[in-house]
């Protein structure tokens, strides 16, 4: 059975850093592009970032360039989101999603989330 | 940024209807859109992807049409377990970037 789990989710203070992970099982991990994808309570989806099959390639929305990073580690079919410089706006549950093909354009497996709260 | 603009934002129908939801993209996406249902306090799930080719397991009442920047997503007669939110989702060309509609919530009647 293909499945994501994430983990790393938690309270934390305006300016500071959290990292995220999401396991994966199920499939050939290292062949698939994965992605972060965010839901601030009681709103609608935003994608945060994208990662190729490789980890040689990655994407960013706008609102998190320069403080998120995500890499991988096809070794331990593990996916990270380190978040650093972290703002009240960031509140959310954190999804990764494998995407479906090499095209990159659809998510067709997803996590069940992890939810960080950004608060003092 | 393609802005995905989703109507209606709340459809209230009862068991056994038809639901038709739309997704109008600010500029053309060809067919690569996707719709999501989302039930609370669960994970999105694909459902429909390049804009009328239904995911693996998606039951056949469920359908997607249109190509541009107008798309339908067509439940043919709402089961139960229908009742959820439902978003379409774009990809721009490139750099990859994705957008999501607002949603749009579908409740019983």
């Amino acid at each position: 059975e293909v499945q994501l789990v994430e983990s790393g989710g938690g309270l934390v203070q305006p300016g500071g850093s959290l990292r995220l992970s999401c396991a994966a099982s199920g499939f050939t991990f290292s062949s698939y592009a994965m992605s972060w994808v965010r839901q601030a309570p009681g709103k609608g989806l935003e994608w945060v970032s994208a990662i190729s099959g490789s980890g040689g390639s990655t994407y960013y929305a706008d609102s998190v360039k320069g403080r998120f990073t995500i890499s991988r580690d096809n070794s331990k079919n593990t996916l990270y989101l380190q978040m650093n410089s972290l703002r009240a706006e960031d509140t959310a549950v954190y999804y990764c999603a494998k995407f479906k093909d090499r095209s990159y354009y659809y998510m067709d497996v997803w996590g069940k989330g992890t939810t960080v709260t950004v608060s003092s | 940024e393609i802005v995905l603009t989703q109507s209606p934002a709340t459809l209230s129908l009862s068991p056994g209807e038809r639901a038709t939801l739309s997704c109008r993209a600010s500029q053309s996406v060809s067919s690569y859109l996707a719709w999501y249902q989302q039930k609370p306090g669960q994970a999105p799930r694909l459902l429909i992807y390049d804009a009328s080719n239904r995911a693996t397991g998606i039951p056949a009442r469920f359908s997607g049409s249109g190509s541009g920047t107008d798309f339908t997503l067509t439940i043919s007669s709402l089961e139960p377990e229908d009742f959820a939110v439902y978003y379409c989702q774009q990809r721009s060309n490139w750099p990859p970037a994705y957008t999501f509609g607002q949603g749009t919530k579908l409740e019983i009647k």
